[in-house]
Order: structure tokens, then sequence, then C-alpha cells
């Protein structure tokens, strides 16, 4: 099983909402990774998890939080997000670091609309 | 800094034909090279994988070829199908971490 499974798959909010978007796979997978991506643009990295803890942050605004739980799950919340903030998010997860083979899975994404 | 060059950024084929796409990378110290597909509105599916001390690697109708010293992949696409059509995007990887680099991308549109 090669799924990532992220929920929920489309979202329209305001820009006073607090929302969250999850991200879940048992692969075994200790990495995971949100990523933004715009129409027409390549995905973009925003947060990577290993073991559970916040490995790299791509200077993403605090009005976006991650939050890993345990290493199937991965949340992303949102809080006083702007329009331009309007994107597909995709979640992906990888074996850790430094494997020789650490193909990166993706989720379906969430496409997400702010108002 | 890295950066990652797909062309064409476009490609329409009949059914059945053979095609290329290219990717190039300015750094050649890479760790490894992935070919991904995106449907429209959907998330990556990883195609291929190729460490840099390949030289390429095959999965079905896809053959992707890696020159490190030239900073430069290919993806060979036999016997093209509509289902095929799809946007093409590479990502290389600079050392063991985690970050991926990627290109713009090739839509590819094959037409029955």
């Amino acid at each position: 099983d090669t799924e990532v499974t992220q929920t929920p798959k489309h979202l329209v909010m305001g820009m006073t909402n607090k929302k969250s978007l999850k991200c879940e796979q048992h692969m075994g997978h200790r990495a995971m990774y949100w990523y933004k991506q715009k129409a027409k643009k390549p995905p973009e990295l925003m947060f990577v998890y290993s073991y559970e803890k916040l490995s790299i942050n791509e200077s993403v605004p605090s009005r976006f939080s991650p939050e890993c739980p345990n290493s199937s799950l991965l949340n992303l919340h949102l809080h006083a997000l702007q329009p331009e903030d309007s994107a597909l998010y995709l979640c992906a997860s990888s074996q850790a670091a430094g494997k020789v083979k650490n193909i990166q899975y993706f989720g379906a994404g969430t496409r997400l609309s702010v108002l | 800094k890295q950066e990652v060059t797909q062309i064409p950024a476009a490609l329409s084929v009949p059914e059945g034909e053979n095609l290329v796409l290219n990717c190039s990378f300015t750094d050649s110290a890479i760790y490894n090279l992935q070919w991904f597909r995106q449907d429209p509105g959907k998330g990556l599916t990883s195609l291929l994988l190729i460490q840099s001390s390949q030289r390429e690697q095959t999965s079905g109708r896809l053959n992707a070829s890696l020159d490190k010293s030239s900073g430069r992949s290919t993806l060979y696409i036999a016997a093209s199908q509509p289902g095929d059509s799809a946007t093409y995007l590479c990502a290389v990887k600079e050392g063991s971490n985690y970050k991926l680099t990627f290109g713009k991308g090739t839509l590819l549109t094959v037409n029955p």
C-alpha cells in the first residue's frame, strides 16, 4: 500500500476561519511533508517532519501551523488566511533521510479556497 | 542555488508516437533525480527514481536516463497512449536531506 490520504478534498474558508488539513499514511514512513502548489507551478515545500519532529520550515507564515501527532498523521492548522493562500496543498511521505530509495509518495491534495 | 529546467513546456503528439521529455539541472552534485506525473488538480505520482550512481531506470514503457556530468535527464515514453496525457515533473535531491527542487513541468497531450 503506497497510499497517502488527505482530507478534505476541497475546503472553502473565510479569512477569519480556523480550519485544519489532515494527512495519513500507513507505509511506516518516518518523514512527512507539506507542499503548496499554485496553478501551473511546481510544488513548493512548506514543512518537513522527521521522526515526528519539525525538521524543515521554509519560512512559512505563522498563519500556517503544522502538527505531527504520531508517525502516521500530519496536520496543517490554518488561521487568518489570505486570498493568496488559495492553492492545492499536498502532503507527502517518505523513508527517513539518508535512505537510498527515498521516494516521496504524494496524496491527492486539498484544494483550498480562501474568500 | 540549484535550478531545474524542463523543455518543452508543452508537447502534443499523436497516439503511438515515442517521445522524449528533457530535464536539466545546474548543479551536478545531486543525490538522486525523480520523475513524477501529475493529472490536473491531483497529487503527484512517482514514476522513476534514479540514484546519482545510476545511468538509467526502466518501468514498463518508461525509461529515464541520467547524465550527471552534463546535468541532464531524459524521460522516454514508448508507444504513447491518450492515458499518458498529464504534466510530467522532474525533481532533484541534493545531499541526503529531504528537499526536492522541482522543474516547472512538461504538459503532455497524447491525441487519439
